[in-house]
């Protein structure tokens, strides 16, 4: 299976900031996932990161909110601008899938907004 | 459009027991695929078991089984003789195009108590 990594796994940002999350898997993939998990919240989509083009962002996200960057097969990151304490959560990364992997998700970036 | 259902928000069970947590799916497409995973307290996801629409095999893996039914739309997963370790959230997942976005239920919370 793909081994996926993000950075930073946690972090305490303060109202106003921006925090840049980076995610790299040890293959190429085609397309990449970022999600978000508020606390006591199921996993919810927020844009889906194809290399050479632009994200594509699931309704009640926008770009301005969460660029993300996607310049090679293996990398991917995604931003949180502006932050306010209701972008607390955890952002996970993710690859497409395949029948031969059992692991697709990163470890998840774990976001504490004051 | 796809929903996942998980109607069961908590669980509390006394180990050893047995215990069924429900999936029910939604979606118009002929193919897709369900997973589940599984959170622990630690934040990160744990592929448990991905199943294919045109496989309707029920699968044993130890303690864990699933129930996949097409007439009902529903992919359960018991655990049988259940421990502590098993306390966690559990997720049912959908996707309908292989290796793309996965569509997630609420989750059902998980408490196994000695």
């Amino acid at each position: 299976s793909a081994v996926i990594s993000q950075k930073p796994s946690r972090d305490i940002c303060q109202r106003g900031t921006s925090l840049t999350i980076q995610c790299q898997v040890d293959s190429q993939v085609t397309m990449m996932f970022w999600y978000r998990q508020q606390p006591g919240q199921s996993l919810t989509l927020i844009a889906t990161a194809n290399q050479g083009s632009e994200a594509t962002y699931e309704s009640g996200f926008v770009i301005d909110k969460f660029p993300i960057s996607r310049p090679n097969l293996t990398f991917s990151t995604l931003t949180v601008s502006n932050m306010s304490p209701e972008d607390s959560s955890i952002y996970l990364c993710s690859s497409g899938w395949t029948s031969k992997d059992t692991q697709y998700f990163g470890p998840g970036t774990r976001l504490t907004v004051l | 459009a796809q929903k996942v259902t998980q109607a069961q928000t908590e669980i509390s069970v006394v180990e050893k027991e047995d215990v069924t947590l429900d999936c029910v799916y939604e979606t118009r497409d002929t193919t897709y695929y369900l997973f589940w995973y599984k959170q622990p307290p630690s934040g990160e996801l744990v592929f448990l078991i991905r199943r294919n629409s045109f496989d309707e095999q029920n699968e044993i893996s130890g303690r864990y089984s699933w129930n996949f039914q097409k007439s009902t739309s529903s992919f359960n997963f018991t655990i049988t003789a259940s421990q502590v370790v098993d306390s966690a959230v559990y997720f049912c997942a959908l996707s309908v195009e292989y290796g793309n976005k996965l569509v997630f239920g609420a989750g059902t919370i998980l408490r196994v108590k000695s």
